[in-house]
């Protein structure tokens, strides 16, 4: 089944420490994305991957890391978390084309403390 | 830089109403436009798009959506609605010079009444 997994699902932790959520697509995507989703705000870009290798800033970036070693994976990093990084965070990836659909995984929910 | 602008964020209807949520993006680019669908607990899914041709595009469970070029719009319609369609939707762009930018309104959230 052609899908986006994210884990963990939920996440509480503390601030300032270090935490990954990792995010893998099994459609051999070359376009992969992190999002996170607060209340009246919508979703708004964090970082986006072209391609293995390619990384770039969306909306907003400060504050987190990614990386894109391999093609199907795109982890999301938070090096020093703090409370206003509690939200809902949704993974997405498509083909390379500006006309293709996102497929969203199920979202992780990170509460800091 | 883009923008999306959702008119409404909060829509009540009754089953079997007529369904229209506003969507306005800004880029004087070409574009391709997106309608996402969430249900309550779930992650986002693709309603419909429109990346060329016929301005009337239709979608999965009987949406529709018109993109007017000169009005920067996409609205999204749905000519009777059920309780099913309870969900928030989101209106997205992603611009024809910079793929790698995806930006989304606010959101509406629409709730059927039974």
């Amino acid at each position: 089944e052609a899908q986006v997994t994210q884990n963990p699902r939920y996440l509480i932790t503390v601030t300032g420490k270090k935490l990954t959520v990792t995010c893998s697509q099994n459609m051999n995507h070359e376009y992969m994305s992190w999002y996170r989703q607060d209340p009246g705000l919508g979703l708004r870009q964090i970082y986006y991957s072209m391609n293995v290798e390619v990384t770039d800033k969306g909306d907003v970036p400060e504050g987190y890391k990614v990386s894109r070693k391999e093609k199907r994976n795109f982890p999301l990093i938070l090096e020093s978390p703090s409370p206003n990084q509690t939200s809902l965070y949704f993974c997405a990836s498509s083909l390379s084309g500006s006309d293709s659909p996102l497929h969203f995984g199920n979202g992780t929910r990170l509460t800091v403390t | 830089a883009q923008s999306v602008s959702q008119h409404n964020h909060h829509v009540i209807l009754s089953e079997a109403a007529s369904l229209e949520l506003g969507c306005n993006y800004s880029y004087g680019g070409t574009v391709n436009l997106f309608w996402y669908v969430q249900y309550p607990g779930q992650h986002l899914q693709l309603l419909l798009k429109y990346f060329s041709g016929d301005p009337l595009v239709k979608g999965i469970k009987g949406f529709e959506a018109e993109f007017i070029k000169s009005k920067f719009s996409f609205n999204l319609r749905k000519p009777s609605v059920q309780w099913s369609d309870t969900a928030e939707y989101f209106c997205a762009v992603r611009s024809g010079t910079n793929a790698g930018k995806s930006t989304f309104g606010d959101g509406t959230t629409l709730t059927v009444k039974p």
